[in-house]
């Protein structure tokens, strides 16, 4: 009955490889978010999706792409992985127009670079 | 560009104890949350403030918000073990009512010593 759910929890990779991460909520929210947690814990939001459109594009390399198959599903591409790109990713959804705007957090993906 | 900043960066206390932490932040708002990240974890919401509140109780939690200094903290009374976690403050992006995601401030990290 987990609310956001992410697969994989840990992710190990060469740099210059293709790889995926799958987000799912069952909480019936109508937007998605992807977030990048650095060494220094420091939180950046990355994409959000509403209802299969892409609200926000941050300052994120083409490399990156957010895919959402339905509304309850939001996958993220990462093509030529860099070493850069190790961090810990955060998916969260949300309700838009609810009372608190509150979001729920996924458990994090951890992915390595090397 | 970063909206919140907490401060400080680190806390130890005795269990027992209050903790307070401080965020500041640069934009307009309509609300502040605050979240809690124990260790490997994703984010916990745990309040929300809005900008027409000054104060706001949750069990042991109390949140202050002063608009005119941009500026909120959280007090966490009678300190448990458990409580030992990272802290983040975080506000809307945009007028988007939530689309745009939220912007994280650096996060408290409170270490609470039996």
């Amino acid at each position: 009955d987990t609310a956001v759910s992410q697969t994989p929890k840990y992710l190990v990779t060469q740099m210059g490889n293709d790889k995926s991460i799958k987000c799912e909520q069952n909480l019936g929210h109508d937007t998605m978010y992807w977030y990048k947690q650095d060494s220094k814990k420091f939180l950046k939001i990355m994409f959000s999706y509403n209802n299969k459109e892409l609200i926000i594009n941050e300052t994120v390399p083409n490399r990156f792409s957010p895919k959402s198959p339905d509304k309850a599903h939001l996958n993220l591409h990462i093509n030529s992985l860099e070493l850069g790109d190790s961090a810990v990713y955060f998916c969260a959804s949300s309700q838009l127009g609810g009372r608190t705007n509150e979001q729920f957090f996924g458990p994090g993906t951890r992915l390595t670079v090397l | 560009s970063q909206q919140g900043e907490e401060d400080p960066q680190a806390l130890s206390i005795q269990e027992g104890e209050n903790a307070t932490m401080n965020c500041s932040y640069k934009t307009s708002i309509n609300n502040l949350q605050w979240y809690r990240q124990n260790s490997g974890r994703g984010l916990v919401h745990l309040i929300l403030i809005r900008s027409n509140e000054r104060e706001k109780h949750s069990g042991r939690l109390r949140v202050t918000l002063d608009t005119s200094k941009k500026s909120s903290s959280l007090l966490i009374t009678a300190s448990r073990a458990a409580d030992t976690a990272s802290y983040f403050c975080a506000t809307l992006r945009g007028s988007g009512g939530g689309a745009d995601g939220l912007t994280f401030g650096k996060g408290t990290h409170l270490i609470i010593q039996p």
